[in-house]
């Protein structure tokens, strides 16, 4: 079955320090990417996506992500982290409907 | 550009009673409309995919008659959630593409409604 995995449900970093959120897609072929981040009571806000092409993918925000077929990972990075990134942090998939992991809630600390 | 919005954002009914939620494209017209639910510290689940002037497909384990979906036009759709009751109580998100339900393309989420029945 289509599935998408984020091991972490929480992460805590620091102001300033970097970011990398995981996630594992289980897919017959490749399918389509993309990261979302949701603040409390809100809808999602698209951070990037990824079709083809160059595996590294620039988003919003500072927001970046980097697709490896060979681990079959499309893992999100931000160099510095800001205080207002504390969100709750959705990576999806679409093969032919759109399949979310469980979400990774990201905390910074100050 | 591409803002979805949902209404109400916030809805308190009694058990036994329906609700309808509306979801609308504003800047564009939407091929495919799609509801999700969301449970607490949970993912989102699709619950339907609706295209303009048709039925909508529902996931295995949705009932149809109690999620009642209405794509009337290519920029409104409503979701009436009927006979509540308190396990209905959950976060609905909409989303809209203008591509259709077999395309990859993008979509818009609206800021979902928080349902509370009790």
């Amino acid at each position: 079955a289509q599935s998408v995995t984020q091991p972490d449900i929480h992460i805590t970093v620091s102001e300033g320090a970097s970011l990398e959120l995981r996630c594992n897609y289980s897919y017959g072929a490749t399918p389509y990417l993309f990261w979302y981040v949701q603040s409390p009571g809100q809808g999602l806000q698209l951070l990037l996506k990824y079709f083809s092409g160059d595996t590294l993918v620039q988003g919003i925000k500072g927001f970046e992500a980097e697709f490896k077929r060979s681990q079959s990972s499309f893992n999100l990075r931000k160099p510095s982290v800001h205080w207002s990134d504390a969100a709750e942090y959705f990576c999806a998939a679409y093969g032919n409907k759109l399949v979310f992991g469980a979400g990774t809630i990201l905390r910074v600390k100050s | 550009g591409a803002v979805v919005s949902q209404h109400p954002s916030r809805v308190i009914c009694k058990s036994g009673t329906s609700v309808k939620i509306e979801c609308r494209s504003l800047d564009f017209q939407a091929t495919t409309m799609f509801w999700y639910r969301q449970f607490p510290k949970k993912s989102l689940m699709l619950m339907a995919t609706s295209n303009e002037g048709s039925k909508a497909t529902y996931e295995q384990g949705v009932e149809k008659d109690k999620f009642l979906i209405n794509h009337a036009s290519l920029t409104l759709s409503t979701l009436t959630v009927t006979s509540a009751h308190p396990e209905d109580s959950s976060f609905y998100i909409c989303s809209a593409s203008i591509f259709p339900a077999g395309g990859p393309g993008e979509q818009y989420f609206g800021p979902g409604t928080r349902l509370t029945v009790t």
